[in-house]
């Protein structure tokens, strides 16, 4: 059974570019989920997919968006990028809302 | 507002002993709490999780508590083990209301010594 993966591992932008980071399920989950994590946070909750809908947002401005696809695989995007974006991003997926989450191993994200 | 807090940053305990990891939180909505582990340069790993209805769930060498009153949760992991070493995080969602977002303490780093 094939877990979480994401990709790429490492990016570095720089202020003002944009960036897509993708994800790709574990098999049988249709809920991906999205989180934020600064050094020494935990995670913080950027948004959440089920079965393609946005399924509830946390507190990150419009410039934080997703998609999820028909396969459940999923990617965030983020516009007009800032310092403050520089941080581990994470995917979880699971089989429903309701689920505990499952994560993968993440993306590192450094903004110079 | 952190509504999930670990205020322990760290913790060191012999192998073979029991390590006790701590979560508070505020937010009486809460009905669901995870804990995860993570190792350095890997996503957090599910350990276990309780329902608001349950006080207690063991899973192996794994038991949460949960005390409602207090809004307190803790993890006991007996007998600690090398391997255990890691950054636990505690985690809460009010299923009810808001499916699945996963609000995270900032973690304990738990140091198992031989």
């Amino acid at each position: 059974e094939t877990g979480v993966t994401q990709s790429p591992t490492h990016l570095i932008k720089t202020r003002g570019q944009q960036v897509t980071l993708r994800c790709s399920s574990q098999s049988g989950h249709n809920t991906v989920s999205w989180y934020q994590q600064a050094l020494g946070q935990g995670p913080q909750f950027i948004f959440q997919y089920y079965r393609e809908e946005e399924n509830g947002r946390g507190n990150f401005p419009p410039r934080f968006s997703g998609l999820q696809f028909p396969n459940y695989s999923s990617e965030l995007n983020v516009n007009a990028l800032e310092l403050d974006d520089s941080a581990l991003y994470l995917c979880a997926s699971s089989l429903d809302p309701y689920q505990p989450q499952h994560f993968g191993d993440g993306t590192r994200l450094s903004i110079l | 507002d952190q509504q999930v807090k670990q205020n322990s940053p760290s913790l060191s305990v012999q192998e073979g002993r029991i390590s006790i990891l701590n979560c508070d939180y505020t937010n009486s909505m809460f009905d669901y709490f995870l804990w995860y582990k993570k190792y350095p340069a890997e996503g957090p790993t599910f350990l276990i999780s309780i329902s608001s209805i349950k006080d207690k769930n063991e899973d192996g060498r794994f038991t949460v508590f949960l005390n409602k009153s207090a809004k307190h949760l803790s993890l006991h992991i007996v007998p600690s083990q090398p391997g255990d070493s890691a950054v636990y995080f505690c985690a809460a969602s009010a299923v009810g209301n808001q499916g699945g977002k996963l609000i995270f303490g900032q973690g304990t780093e738990l140091s198992v010594k031989p």
